[in-house]
């Protein structure tokens, strides 16, 4: 199976603009997360989608939003960016039968300028 | 919520030698512990993880220990490599099936 994919991997924005990012799960996998990663910070949660829901979601202002299509693809708008937004943006998938289990993507580098 | 606190932030090895990182947990709902390799530009690959009713796993040359009365858990690696060099990041998932994550820990390997 093809692994998860992101696109675009890089990203150059100034402030006060807005972006999307896209992610393409593992085939047959419906829960798709995602998480800003900076240095220092670890892997911070955003949210959480299943079956096109929104099933968890993490500390982050009302600027991070997120959506899942019927074939499992998900994408994730900031708007009005800030400097500090600039992060690695990473997806995950996993399946219904092990739901432990994340394969991560490679990310979309995002610079905020 | 869970919060998830890794330690050290930085580790040199020699080659040959043990490396250990610990985490600790503040949710004893929490169940499912990952570790997770990420080496540089590359995607965090899940390498070994642990299950609440379980006290110990090993795979070849890399092993988890949990210890639930005191809300810990450690990696250990033995007779590293410098392909063991990498960022490692320890998790936590709650019972509301959210992921906690540490803020990684980077291993440098001595050849």
């Amino acid at each position: 199976k093809a692994g998860v994919t992101q696109t675009p991997r890089y990203l150059i924005k100034t402030r006060g603009q807005q972006v999307t990012l896209s992610c393409s799960p593992i085939s047959g996998h419906r829960s798709v997360s995602w998480y800003q990663q900076t240095p220092g910070q670890g892997l911070q949660f955003l949210f959480e989608y299943f079956s096109e829901t929104q099933r968890n979601k993490g500390n982050f202002p009302g600027r991070f939003s997120g959506r899942q299509f019927s074939n499992s693809r998900s994408e994730m708008n900031v708007s009005t960016l800030e400097l500090g937004d600039s992060a690695l943006y990473l997806c995950a998938s996993s399946s219904t039968l092990s739901t432990d289990t994340q394969y991560f993507g490679p990310g979309t580098r995002l610079t905020v300028l | 919520g869970e919060n998830v606190e890794q330690h050290p932030s930085t580790l040199s090895v020699q080659e040959g030698d043990s490396a250990v990182i610990k985490c600790t947990y503040s949710d004893s709902a929490s169940n499912y512990f990952p570790w997770y390799k990420q080496e540089l530009g590359k995607r965090p690959q899940l390498i070994i993880d642990i299950r609440s009713n379980v006290g110990e796993k090993k795979d070849q040359r890399i092993a988890v220990t949990l210890n639930k009365t005191a809300k810990h858990f450690s990696l250990h690696i033995t007779e590293t490599q410098p392909e063991d060099s990498a960022v490692y990041f320890c998790a936590a998932k709650d019972t509301g099936n959210q992921f906690y994550f540490g803020t990684g820990t980077s291993l440098t390997v001595i050849p």
